[in-house]
């Protein structure tokens, strides 16, 4: 495609509930990010794969979040039973590859919010 | 733990005018990004800075990096209100590959008539 999709755009969810949001790269993209972005804050990284392999994953908060991403395309953030403080948006984001200065192009988000 | 700090946070100025964007990290790195965001927008990629002195400018932005004071400039110049936004610096934490990006809290600028 010629951006970076995610959907859903929005998701209402109740405390403990367990939430799968998508991400589909740009065609080509070798790597994928995920990042959070709190409201007045810049994205914080959460994980990354290089084709289907989850290179890291050392800012996913806790083990509730799990991401993947089978053929190295499209990639799914799973967060099981929701807590409040998971509200935030959370952004994909792809690159050609992790090469030096290469640029990341990030999708529009998906802003979950946790009652 | 690397820290990035922009300042101002908020800036708000006359159409006409240039002002300074000021980013300053914590650890060494040789790569600054700079990106904007309008509002309920997604994150667009304006600079990528790879070396100490690099500079690049487009339109009336202009981003500069010194390493040694580990401080990135995004400098603007005549400001027009369609540069009204979010402007946000990321630094590379690790060597070899630009995956993870430590942002600054981003400076909303406000371009007023």
């Amino acid at each position: 495609g010629a951006g970076v999709s995610q959907s859903p755009r929005y998701k209402v969810t109740k405390r403990g509930q367990d939430v799968a949001l998508r991400c589909d790269p740009i065609s080509g993209h070798v790597s994928l990010y995920w990042y959070r972005q709190a409201l007045g804050q810049g994205p914080e990284f959460l994980t990354y794969f290089n084709y289907e392999a989850q290179q890291d994953k050392s800012g996913l908060p806790n083990d509730r979040f799990s991401a993947e991403r089978p053929e190295g395309s499209i990639s799914t953030l799973t967060i099981q039973r929701t807590e409040q403080r998971d509200s935030a948006m959370y952004r994909c984001a792809s690159s050609r590859t992790t090469g030096r200065g290469e640029k990341l192009f990030f999708g529009s988000g998906t802003q979950l919010s946790v009652l | 733990e690397l820290k990035v700090e922009q300042n101002p946070l908020f800036l708000s100025m006359q159409e006409g005018k240039n002002y300074t964007i000021y980013c300053n990290y914590s650890t060494t790195s040789d790569r600054l990004y700079w990106y904007r965001q309008d509002p309920g927008k997604s994150l667009e990629s304006l600079f990528v800075l790879l070396s100490n002195g690099a500079v690049k400018q487009e339109g009336r932005l202009m981003a500069s990096l010194d390493t040694k004071a580990r401080l990135s400039t995004l400098h603007i110049t005549a400001a027009v209100h369609d540069l009204s936004a979010t402007y946000f610096c990321a630094v590379d934490s690790r060597g070899g590959s630009n995956y993870k990006l430590t942002f600054g809290k981003g400076t909303l600028l406000t371009v007023n008539p």
